[in-house]
């Protein structure tokens, strides 16, 4: 069954320093992996996807992930942060044996100090 | 840019009540679904709907739970005689898969509706 296990509960990062959300998937198939955003009061905004094209994958607002098979890894990253970015993250699989459904990761929360 | 929309905001209801939350999905989109996400917990998947018949759906979506596409734009999700454990937030999503199979097109989703049960 397809999984994703997001490394850390709440990443602090300073404003105009590089962010780093870690995600690590199990997939017995070449998955589709998805990253969203949740701002408070908010809904789920699509960050970036991974669909078996590129392994490097740029998104919104300066967001990029790479695919890493042999890591079994779709981290998030970011090289500056701004204060607008402080939300919650979810890493996000495409299960393979009923593909109307994804699953979602625990989420991160995304702390920006000034 | 189209968005999903969802109404109300907030719903409060007593106890062994009937509530209805709306979603209006994106114009073109062929798949919806309805996700919740308990406080401090992970958003789960409840159901996915397609050609006016449910396509899909978790151990958590039984037979008090219902949806419907009454026209041609709005998709609903009833919930009968509400239980405590049923306060959550409830999302509304939608893909624009063109045909019959979802693939690989990404879930959009609408800002929820906080449901809280007295």
């Amino acid at each position: 069954a397809q999984s994703v296990t997001q490394l850390d509960s709440h990443v602090s990062v300073s404003e105009g320093t590089p962010v780093l959300l870690r995600c690590n998937y199990s997939s017995s198939y070449s998955p589709s992996l998805f990253w969203y955003v949740q701002h408070p009061n908010k809904g789920l905004q699509l960050l970036l996807k991974y669909t078996s094209a590129a392994t490097l994958v740029k998104g919104i607002n300066g967001f990029e992930a790479e695919f890493k098979k042999s890591e079994t890894s779709f981290h998030l990253t970011k090289p500056s942060a701004h204060m607008s970015d402080a939300a919650e993250y979810f890493c996000v699989v495409r299960s393979y044996s009923s593909a109307s459904k994804i699953i979602f990761g625990s989420g991160t929360r995304l702390s920006i100090r000034p | 840019e189209p968005e999903v929309t969802q109404t109300p905001s907030h719903q409060v209801t007593q106890m062994g009540q009937e509530v209805i939350l709306r979603c209006v999905p994106i114009s073109n989109h062929l798949y919806f679904y309805w996700y919740r996400q308990i406080l401090g917990q992970k958003v789960e998947f409840l159901v996915s709907f397609y050609n006016n018949e449910i396509s899909e759906k978790s151990e958590i979506f039984d037979d008090q739970f219902s949806v419907e596409r009454p026209d041609g734009s709005n998709f609903t999700l009833k919930i009968r005689s509400t239980k405590l454990e049923d306060s959550a937030m409830y999302f509304c999503a939608s893909s624009g898969e063109t045909t019959g199979v979802p693939g690989n097109q990404p879930q959009h989703f609408g800002d929820g509706t906080r449901l809280s049960i007295l």
